[in-house]
């Protein structure tokens, strides 16, 4: 069964700190992995990622994928309270259907 | 308005009532989703369509119904409203089915089942 597991499923980590989530994924005809920031509202997209290795960059935060192994990292460097999110992990699999992961609950404290 | 709109934003209704429950785009996308998002969960998707007069069930479909008439509306209807779906609905659509990266969702619907 496909599946996406991200861990931890919280954090709470003081402003300037440097935070990592992890997402690992099972998926048949894997194609790209997703990213996503949810704040009490809509989830909305920060990276997509489809070739190993490869790191995406956006600001202070940070993605790169191993297809190898499995899994998918997200940084996020100097953190700030507006950080403060649930992280959403997705992998797209049959019919282009997305997956989610159960998400990152990350709380920064000021 | 533009984009992806939901109405209500907030509902509370009792079990056993009926509630459905709108999405529209303005896009004209062909593809069209809709999740619930609880506790512990993360976002699973209910049924989605892939253009007008087609639609396909996802992973927690039961006790949902949905149609297509128009492509720019994706109602969701609880023909038989229970608590264990008070919820979080989100609608989401996108142009391509293999531009996932611009999937766009909705604001939510927060459904309170009493």
């Amino acid at each position: 069964e496909d599946k996406v597991v991200q861990s931890p499923l919280s954090l709470v980590v003081h402003e300037g700190d440097t935070v990592t989530l992890n997402c690992s994924y099972e998926v048949t005809n894997f194609r790209s992995l997703l990213w996503y920031k949810q704040e009490k509202k809509a989830p909305t997209f920060l990276f997509m990622l489809t070739s190993s290795g490869i790191e995406k960059k956006s600001g202070r935060l940070s993605s790169i994928l191993d297809k190898k192994e499995l899994f998918s990292i997200l940084n996020i460097t100097a953190t700030q309270t507006g950080d403060s999110a649930v992280y959403l992990c997705a992998v797209p699999h049959r019919d282009d259907k997305i997956i989610f992961g159960k998400g990152t609950r990350l709380h920064i404290l000021p | 308005d533009a984009g992806i709109t939901q109405s209500p934003r907030y509902k509370i209704t009792e079990t056993g009532r009926q509630v459905t429950l709108m999405c529209h785009q303005t896009w004209s996308h062909s593809y069209m989703f809709w999740y619930r998002q609880d506790l512990g969960h993360g976002l699973r998707l209910i049924y989605y369509s892939a253009a007008a007069d087609i639609t396909d069930k996802g992973e927690v479909p039961d006790g949902y119904v949905v149609s297509r008439s128009k492509t720019e509306n994706f109602p969701l209807t609880l023909e038989s409203a229970t608590r264990s779906q008070t919820s979080v609905y989100f609608c989401a659509s996108r142009f391509s089915p293999h531009r996932v990266d611009e999937q766009y969702f909705g604001p939510g619907t927060r459904l309170t089942v009493t």
